[in-house]
């Protein structure tokens, strides 16, 4: 089986601070990584999606960097906001369908 | 429809009830996916469809849990004689493409299954 670990479990910031969550994956054959938010009682809400040929994507105050050789992912948040706190998940593809995920990485912005 | 829609959003079932769940995925949306999520957890693959095709199941935790897509559309999780290790929320998600990881996922808000 896969293994994705996402570092911090948690995370607690100021309002307006940048920040920096993390991904880690075993394998780095991987077709694509895709970061998700997810809120209380909610579904996922993807973010980002970057493809295992780019190196990272951008969508306003987001930005995600993949490095296949190491294994890794992150997703820079710039100058958050209490509306980011939410869970973010990452998701890595190994075949052309089975995602798997990390836990998650539960966010919360103190206004 | 505008999204991905579940139903029933809350189950409670008595240990060895059978359920069904219903996910309504995008309009034309070829790839369907259910994942189950345990408390705290990342969601965990089940299944996969492409159209009416179930083209792995390599996730399904037991030969209780069953799945279909008969016309390519909506899809039914069902789960037999549940067990208390069933509870966690259901999540379905629909994507455009056949080649699942070319497109991004959309997620329905998920079922949330209580087994007392």
């Amino acid at each position: 089986k896969q293994e994705v670990t996402q570092i911090p479990a948690a995370l607690s910031v100021p309002e307006g601070e940048n920040l920096v969550l993390n991904c880690s994956f075993t394998d780095s054959a991987i077709y694509n990584l895709q970061w998700f938010r997810q809120d209380p009682g909610k579904g996922l809400t993807s973010l980002l999606l970057i493809q295992s040929s780019q190196r990272e994507q951008t969508s306003g105050r987001l930005n995600a960097s993949l490095d296949k050789s190491s294994g890794r992912s992150t997703l820079y948040i710039a100058a958050s906001q209490p509306g980011d706190s939410a869970t973010y998940l990452c998701a890595v593809l190994y075949n052309f369908n089975k995602f798997y995920f990390g836990s998650g990485t539960k966010l919360n912005v103190k206004p | 429809g505008a999204g991905v829609s579940q139903s029933p959003r809350y189950k409670v079932a008595k240990r060895g009830q059978d359920v069904a769940l219903r996910c309504d995925p995008i309009s034309g949306h070829v790839s369907l996916f259910w994942y189950q999520q345990a408390l705290g957890q990342g969601p965990e693959f089940l299944t996969y469809f492409q159209n009416e095709a179930q083209l792995d199941k390599s996730g399904l935790p037991s030969d209780r849990f069953f799945a279909e897509r008969p016309e390519g559309s909506v899809s039914t999780l069902k789960i037999q004689r549940t067990q208390q290790e069933d509870s966690a929320v259901y999540l379905c998600a629909s994507s455009l493409s056949r080649l699942a990881g070319y497109n991004e996922q959309f997620f329905g808000p998920g079922t949330r299954l209580t087994v007392l």
